[in-house]
C-alpha cells in the first residue's frame, strides 16, 4: 500500500459529460502529481502541485484542470468528455517535489467513456 | 524518436532466472531514474531510484545507469512468478516531469 488514495476506482459516463477525480496524498507528502495512462500513450504526465500551487504542466488538455486544497487532497477535472479520454488515471506524491524524493502512486480510476 | 525507449516485450523466462529489463533514452539533462513495477489493475510501485550514474542494489534487484551511452538496467535475480508484471523505467531532470517508457511485460513462469 503506497499510502496514496484514489476515489472513485471506476467511473463510467457518457461524452460530453463532466467528471471529477479525487486523490489524497501520502500523509505529509506536500507534493501531488496527475498522470494518464492509456494503451498507447502509456503512462504521461499531466500536472503537479505542490502545496495548494500549480507547479509544472505537462500533457494536458485545455479540458482537464486540477486543483490541491488547503488539506493538500488534489481533484482532477475532466470536462467535455470525448471517447479518447477513456484512461486510467493516477495520482502520485512526494515529499516536496524539489529535492531527490521518489513519487509513489495511487491505484488509479479507471474512467470508462460511453 | 520517442524520449524514453523501452521494449514492451512480451518476455517469459521460467522460475529462477536472471532477468535483463533494458531502456535508452535522449535527454542527456536526464538526472533522476526509477524503475517502477505494475500489477495488472494496480498503480506503479517504486521498486529502485537512482540519481545519476552508478550501480544500486536491494535485495533480489539491481539497478544500472549508464549516463555516458543514456541507458539503463534493472536486473532481477532468482526471479519468482510474483515478480510478473510491467515494469516501467522513468526518468526526469528535476523530479517532477517524469517520462516513462512504455513497460515490459514480464511472466516468471514456475
Amino acid at each position: 500500500d503506497s499510502g496514496v488514495t484514489q476515489t472513485p476506482k471506476h467511473l463510467i459516463t457518457a461524452t460530453g459529460q463532466r467528471v471529477t477525480l479525487r486523490c489524497s496524498p501520502r500523509s505529509g507528502d506536500l507534493s501531488v502529481y496527475w498522470y494518464q495512462q492509456s494503451l498507447d500513450q502509456g503512462l504521461q504526465f499531466l500536472i503537479q502541485y505542490y502545496n495548494g500551487e500549480e507547479r509544472a504542466k505537462g500533457n494536458i488538455l485545455e479540458r482537464f484542470s486540477a486543483q490541491q486544497f488547503p488539506d493538500l487532497h488534489s481533484e482532477l477535472n475532466l470536462s467535455s468528455l470525448e471517447l479518447g479520454d477513456s484512461a486510467l488515471y493516477f495520482c502520485a506524491s512526494s515529499a516536496d517535489g524539489y529535492s531527490n524524493q521518489p513519487q509513489h502512486f495511487g491505484d488509479g480510476t479507471r474512467l470508462s467513456i460511453l | 524518436q520517442k524520449e524514453v525507449e523501452q521494449d514492451p516485450g512480451p518476455l517469459s523466462v521460467p522460475e529462477g532466472a536472471i532477468v535483463s529489463l533494458n531502456c535508452t533514452y535522449s535527454n542527456s539533462a536526464f538526472q533522476y531514474f526509477m524503475w517502477y513495477r505494475q500489477y495488472s489493475r494496480k498503480g506503479p510501485e517504486l521498486l529502485m531510484y537512482t540519481y545519476s550514474s552508478g550501480n544500486k542494489e536491494d535485495g533480489r534487484f539491481t539497478a544500472q545507469v549508464d549516463k555516458s551511452s543514456k541507458y539503463i538496467s534493472l536486473f532481477i535475480r532468482d526471479s519468482q512468478p510474483s515478480d510478473s508484471a510491467t515494469y516501467l523505467c522513468a526518468m526526469s531532470y528535476n523530479n517532477n516531469d517524469m517520462r516513462f517508457g512504455a513497460g515490459t511485460r514480464l511472466t516468471v513462469k514456475p
